[in-house]
């Protein structure tokens, strides 16, 4: 069955670096590879898609990519700012179960002043 | 505009019970999708509707239904509660299109304590 494993479970930075977030995926080949942002007790909100003929996606001060051949995506934040804490969900979908949504744990991010 | 809602935001059940909830989704979306996300965990699929329909199901049990209805609002069904039903209850909606490209809009959940 699909795995996703997000490298960590808590990572710790201070305001102004870039927080880099690790997605690493097994027994699956996604179309589309997503990142989501979840504060405690709400629901995840979309950020940015990336699909699988592509290799980097920016959006403001974000930035994904995406190594089909590693089965890695890669999540970056620059000048993270305290608002940045949240976990971060990365998601796969594609093939034949289109419309489904494998995630994985995610990453809680926390950005210190 | 009125993003995705749901109902309730919080319910206490006991082991044996039935739960019903619900979700509105956003302006404009057609297909709902239905998420399990325990403490710790990330959301786990539990099944997709278009037009009516169940479009895609996710390794749950049948004391999981749901139905959606001709304004594509939808519900959530879940017979003979168990503890291990506690969770959060998310409901997802997007057009098709979107939706199969994995860009989703969420609601806040209902948060389900089954003792």
């Amino acid at each position: 069955s699909q795995k996703i494993e997000q490298n960590s479970e808590a990572l710790n930075i201070q305001e102004g670096k870039t927080a880099t977030l690790t997605c690493n995926y097994t027994n699956y080949s996604p179309a589309y590879l997503q990142w989501y942002r979840q504060d405690p007790g709400r629901g995840p909100v979309f950020l940015l898609l990336i699909r699988e003929n592509e290799k980097e996606k920016r959006k403001e001060r974000l930035k994904v990519t995406f190594d089909t051949t590693l089965k890695q995506s890669l999540f970056h934040i620059t000048a993270s700012q305290p608002a940045d804490s949240a976990t971060y969900l990365c998601a796969l979908a594609g093939g034949s179960t289109l419309g489904r949504l494998y995630f994985g744990r995610g990453t809680q991010l926390t950005v210190w002043p | 505009d009125a993003g995705v809602t749901q109902s309730p935001t919080h319910l206490i059940k006991t082991r044996g019970q039935q739960v019903t909830l619900r979700c509105s989704p956003k302006s404009g979306h057609d297909t709902v999708s239905w998420y399990q996300q325990a403490l710790g965990q990330g959301p786990q699929f539990i099944f997709q509707y278009y037009e009516e329909e169940e479009r895609q199901r996710g390794n749950f049990p049948d004391r999981f239904s749901g139905h959606q209805f001709p304004n594509y609002s939808s519900e959530l069904n879940v017979n003979a509660l168990l503890l291990g039903d506690s969770a959060l209850y998310l409901c997802a909606s997007g057009t098709l299109d979107r939706a199969n490209t994995g860009e989703l809009f969420f609601g806040e959940g209902s948060r389900l304590t089954v003792l």
